[in-house]
This record gives C-alpha cells, sequence and structure tokens, in this order.
C-alpha cells in the first residue's frame, strides 16, 4: 500500500530561523514527489514537482530535495507569510498524501 | 496558467437536497480531474478520477450513487452530491492534471458544504 508520512506534524519558528521538513514515502511505479502549500479553507498551491532521487528545485525562501526513500523541504529565513500547512504527495496515477505539516512563523 | 476554478465556494443546504459543484479549467485542457474530499485538520482523501468522455472511477469506500461525477468536456467536471446529509458536510476540492504536462495536479480554491 502506498503510504507518505510528514514530520513534524507542527513546526514553529521565529523570523529568520531555518528549518527543514520531512517526507518520508513508499509509493509503487512513482512518477513524481510534489510539495504543495494550503493555507486555511482553501485548496493546496502547487510548489514543486521532483522527478528523480538528487534532484533539487528552488523557489523564494524554499528548496524541495529528493532522494530514494525522502524528501524534505528547506526554508531559509521564513517569514511571517510562510505560515500555512506544507503537504507533500507522491504520485503515480493518482496522489497519495501525507497529513501535511503545519508552519508557523512567529515574527 | 493552470488556473483551476470551483463553483460555489460555500453551500448550505437542507438534508435531503441534492448539490451540485463545478470545477473548470481556465486556462489549459485538463486530461483528468479529480475530486477530494477534506475534514478538518485531516489531509486530502481522494474520492474520484474522472476522464473526460467516460465514467469515474470511484475510490473505495465511496459510494458511486452518492458522489455522481459528469467530466462534460475537457475544462469541466461536477460532482453532484444527491441525497445531501449532515455527514455530507466537508470541504470538496477539485484538481485537475495539464494535457502533456505530466502527473502534476493543479487544485481548485475547494467548496465548503453544510448540509443542515
Amino acid at each position: 500500500e502506498d503510504q507518505v508520512t510528514q514530520s513534524p506534524e507542527a513546526l514553529r519558528l521565529q523570523e529568520g530561523e531555518s528549518s527543514s521538513l520531512n517526507c518520508s514515502y513508499t509509493v509503487s511505479g512513482l512518477r513524481g514527489l510534489f510539495w504543495y502549500r494550503q493555507d486555511p479553507g482553501k485548496g493546496p498551491e502547487f510548489l514543486f514537482t521532483l522527478y528523480s532521487a538528487g534532484e533539487e528545485k528552488e523557489k523564494e525562501r524554499l528548496k524541495a530535495t529528493l532522494t530514494k526513500k525522502e524528501s524534505f523541504l528547506h526554508i531559509t529565513a521564513p517569514k511571517p507569510e510562510d505560515s500555512a500547512t506544507y503537504l507533500c504527495a507522491g504520485g503515480n496515477e493518482k496522489l497519495t498524501f501525507g497529513t501535511g505539516t503545519r508552519l508557523t512563523i512567529i515574527p | 496558467g493552470a488556473v483551476v476554478s470551483q463553483h460555489p465556494s460555500r453551500v448550505i443546504c437542507k438534508s435531503g437536497t441534492s448539490v451540485k459543484i463545478e470545477c473548470r479549467s481556465l486556462d489549459f485542457q485538463a486530461t483528468t480531474m479529480f475530486w477530494y474530499r477534506q475534514f478538518p485538520k485531516q489531509s486530502l482523501m481522494l474520492m474520484a478520477t474522472s476522464n473526460e468522455g467516460s465514467k469515474a472511477t470511484y475510490e473505495q469506500g465511496v459510494e458511486k450513487d452518492k458522489f455522481l461525477i459528469n467530466h462534460a468536456s475537457l475544462t469541466l467536471s461536477t460532482l453532484t452530491v444527491t441525497s445531501a446529509h449532515p455527514e455530507d458536510s466537508s470541504f470538496y476540492i477539485c484538481s485537475a492534471k495539464v494535457r502533456g504536462l505530466g502527473e502534476t495536479q493543479y487544485f481548485g480554491p475547494g467548496t465548503r458544504l453544510l448540509v443542515l
């Protein structure tokens, strides 16, 4: 059975304090590892797709990396507006989502 | 690019009535659309996958007769919750894949359904 596990469940950081979110996955026939950001009461917003181990992608203060078993979302010098739930998903024909990491950045 | 809209954003209905939710890809053709349900503080649960012009594929445990999906064109899919009951109250979100651009799904803003 496909499984995606995210940790930690919740993370509180001071503004400017860098950290990483973890996503462990076992997905058969993986065609991509996806990161999304979700704000309360809204649909997920696409951030990154990673296709192969060793791949990295960056967008502003976020960088996503991929190994054969895990993906990390690194956030550098976060700002309060980065507060959100970050979702990881492994995909073949369908996406299997983790339960997310609720990130709070304190000014 | 890759914008997905949903309508309505919020709906309140009486128990026993049916509710239709529309999902549109605004600036691309969607080969496949998906419908998810999300409970408070939980992750997304896939309900069904729909391809234009063919019957939807439902996930295990999702009632086909309760949640009717129609994928009328490459830019429109609808979810109808039939004979809604309070336990159907939830946040419903659709997503779409862009034709020719792999497995990335782009999500709509969601529809909050409250059944009284």
